[in-house]
């Protein structure tokens, strides 16, 4: 299968600072990627949608202005946690898709990042 | 807007002995795919197995067989032979477009 790779896996930050988490399709070109977000022992929620070249969608009750998402290439998608707070802190996992297949697009996910803001 | 629910927040088993997951859907798309994936204490996202909608074949992988029935929106997973490394969470989700929808998930626990 395709292959996402998503840095860092882990991350620590001060409150008040921001932080970048990227996520990169290895092999393939991913025309879509898409950002969750997971508290412990909860599920996943999707945050947003992002294409190549355009601007993401963000999903109800999301702040796009504190969650900022750039795909600015066929291979990489970045989330950035701006002004971050201790609320912030979670588990944030990407999934990239190569699109072509209309609703039967596969979506592949990196590994996840654990991010804890003191 | 499609909607997953996994019923059970829990469930145990012993080893070698069979489980069955629960997971209804809705969703008035009628391409999509259906997902299982298993997700241990590291986080990473597995996939278990997946079921195209318009297969009316239930898929199995090895000691995971799925019970798709469209017209009821149930996809069920069965976990035969069960392994201690199958402890994990397991979400339901539905997929459109690359995007998953996900269940609130079943903590699976495998004793010995």
């Amino acid at each position: 299968g395709a292959v996402v790779s998503q840095h860092p896996s882990w991350v620590i930050c001060k409150s008040g600072t921001s932080v970048k988490i990227e996520c990169r399709s290895l092999d393939f070109q991913a025309t879509t990627m898409f950002w969750y977000r997971q508290f412990p022992k909860q599920s996943l929620m999707l945050m947003a949608t992002s294409n190549e070249g355009s601007k993401a969608t963000y999903e109800q009750g999301v702040e796009k202005d504190k969650f900022l998402i750039n795909h600015a290439s066929l291979t990489l998608s970045t989330l950035t946690v701006t002004s971050a707070h201790p609320e912030d802190s979670s588990f944030y996992i990407c999934s990239a898709t190569s699109g072509g297949s209309g609703p039967l697009d596969e979506a592949f996910f990196g590994q996840g990042t654990r991010l804890t803001v003191v | 807007a499609q909607t997953v629910t996994q019923s059970q927040p829990e469930m145990s088993v012993q080893e070698a002995e069979t489980v069955t997951l629960s997971c209804t859907y809705d969703t008035s798309e009628s391409n999509y795919y259906l997902f299982w994936y298993k997700q241990p204490p590291s986080r990473q996202m597995i996939l278990v197995i997946r079921q195209e909608a318009y297969k009316q074949q239930n898929a199995t992988e090895n000691r995971f067989s799925v019970n798709f029935q469209k017209a009821a929106k149930s996809f069920s997973l069965k976990i035969s032979d069960s392994q201690l490394g199958d402890t994990a969470m397991y979400f339901c989700a539905f997929a459109s477009y690359g995007k998953l929808t996900f269940g609130q998930g079943t903590i699976l626990t495998v004793h010995p």
